[in-house]
């Protein structure tokens, strides 16, 4: 069974410091891998996908199979950043022609002005 | 184009109520589903549906049931509403992968 991990609740950070959101997964087929976004009391977004490896609002985040690792990086954080990430895996549901998104508990990112 | 909608926003029930919570979506995709968010529980899934006409189970699918009325709409009931099912229930659609989510519903039962 497919598990992500994001190993801190709540991330603070100065505004202008680098930010690293931390996300690891566990799954024995070929992952693909999300960052969601959600502001105060919205609905989730997409920021990132790993098959696209673009960069978003600064976020960049590359998948590390050895690791089983797919970290969020941001070089200087603003204070719009202030949120709640989510990282999240997709896997086929076996028979059905859906997908699954498997996600970690979340980390909420405060920056400090 | 508006995406994922939802109603209602917010609702407050009474233990033992029933309500059925609506969404719909204009993108044309096959695969919708129904989570539920809770603080330090991120979000699991309650029930999705692949296509028209199909339905399965989640992680936590006790207590409610869905309908996938069309292509569009996704409805999920509550037949019996209890405090544990106190949440915020967000809907989402999905081509393939990436899924795109509404605005949630709010619901608080007493």
């Amino acid at each position: 069974a497919q598990r992500v991990t994001q190993p801190e609740k709540l991330l603070s950070v100065f505004k202008g410091a680098p930010v690293e959101l931390k996300c690891n997964y566990s799954y024995s087929g070929s992952p693909e891998l999300f960052w969601y976004v959600q502001y105060s009391r919205q609905r989730l977004q997409l920021l990132l996908r790993h098959i696209s490896r673009e960069s978003i609002k600064g976020f960049t985040a590359d998948l590390n199979k050895g690791e089983t690792s797919f970290h969020l990086k941001k070089p200087f954080a603003q204070e719009e950043d202030s949120a709640m990430y989510y990282c999240a895996l997709s896997s086929r549901y076996s028979g059905a022609g859906s997908y699954q998104l498997t996600f970690g508990k979340g980390t909420k990112l405060s920056v400090i002005p | 184009n508006a995406g994922v909608t939802q109603t209602p926003k917010f609702q407050v029930l009474k233990t033992g109520q029933s309500m059925t919570l609506q969404c719909a979506q204009d993108m044309n995709h096959n695969s919708m589903y129904w989570y539920r968010q809770d603080p330090g529980m991120g979000l699991r899934l309650i029930y999705y549906s692949a296509s028209e006409g199909t339905t399965d189970k989640g992680e936590v699918p006790n207590g409610y049931n869905v309908s996938r009325l069309n292509k569009r709409e996704f409805s999920l009931r509550l037949e019996s509403a209890a405090p544990s099912q106190t949440s915020v229930y967000f809907c989402a659609s999905s081509p393939q992968g990436t899924q795109f989510f509404g605005p949630g519903t709010r619901l608080t039962v007493l």
